[in-house]
């Protein structure tokens, strides 16, 4: 059973352009999470998904920044018209159910660097 | 909100020496706690959690921690550390499904 699989690994964009990290749950998970980490940071929450529904997104910036979670296919994080303060790790985290204490599965992250 | 506090932002300790990491937190209910490690490029590993309970948590890698109430701390120990034990360790409070993570600790293992 693979882990939770985040691709790219590694994201080099220019200021302006769109980055897009996909994200693919462990098998059997339908919850997703996606967190970023600033340098000398711990993570912070940015939303959470399930199949075609958002149902946390209180971490996302209002601006730039989307998430999907389609029926087929991986999590998508987009950042629109990155900006220099948008390099960070992205990570997912997938579970298999919801509530308290359902263990939370990492992803090895994506890092974006903005140019 | 709640709230992760990690005083400690770097640790060394020498290889079979004991560790302690100290994690506080702020929540108003019954706190989820959680401790993870992760490695330079990885992503995070659990490492240990509690929910309620013995207030003294067994882990993997043979980590231990306790949660304390009075003191709102849920710190981390081993025994006796190993040099593959170097990483970042991060405390973590739950509240629904949103994790709040502490800083973290780096953790430095010299010989």
């Amino acid at each position: 059973n693979a882990g939770v699989m985040q691709n790219p690994r590694h994201l080099v964009r220019r200021r302006g352009q769109e980055a897009r990290l996909r994200c693919s749950p462990m098998k059997g998970h339908s919850h997703v999470y996606w967190y970023r980490q600033l340098p000398e940071e711990g993570l912070k929450f940015m939303v959470y998904l399930q199949k075609e529904n958002i149902i946390d997104e209180s971490g996302m910036p209002k601006e730039r920044f989307s998430a999907e979670f389609p029926k087929e296919g991986p999590s998508i994080l987009r950042i629109q018209q990155v900006v220099r303060g948008d390099s960070a790790a992205y990570f997912c985290a997938s579970s298999e159910r919801q509530g308290f204490g359902n263990e939370q599965f990492f992803g090895p992250g994506t890092r974006l660097t903005v140019l | 909100a709640q709230s992760v506090t990690q005083p400690d932002i770097h640790i060394t300790v020498s290889e079979g020496a004991s560790l302690e990491l100290r994690c506080n937190y702020s929540y108003g209910a019954t706190p989820y706690l959680f401790w993870y490690v992760q490695s330079p490029g990885q992503g995070l590993q659990l490492l240990l959690k509690y929910f309620s309970g013995d207030t003294l948590v067994q882990g993997i890698k043979g980590f231990e921690a306790e949660f304390k109430r009075s003191q709102s701390s849920f710190n981390l120990r081993k025994p006796s550390v190993h040099w593959s034990d170097a990483a970042e360790y991060f405390c973590a409070v739950a509240q629904g499904q949103k994790v709040t993570f502490g800083i973290g600790t780096k953790l430095q293992v010299i010989p």
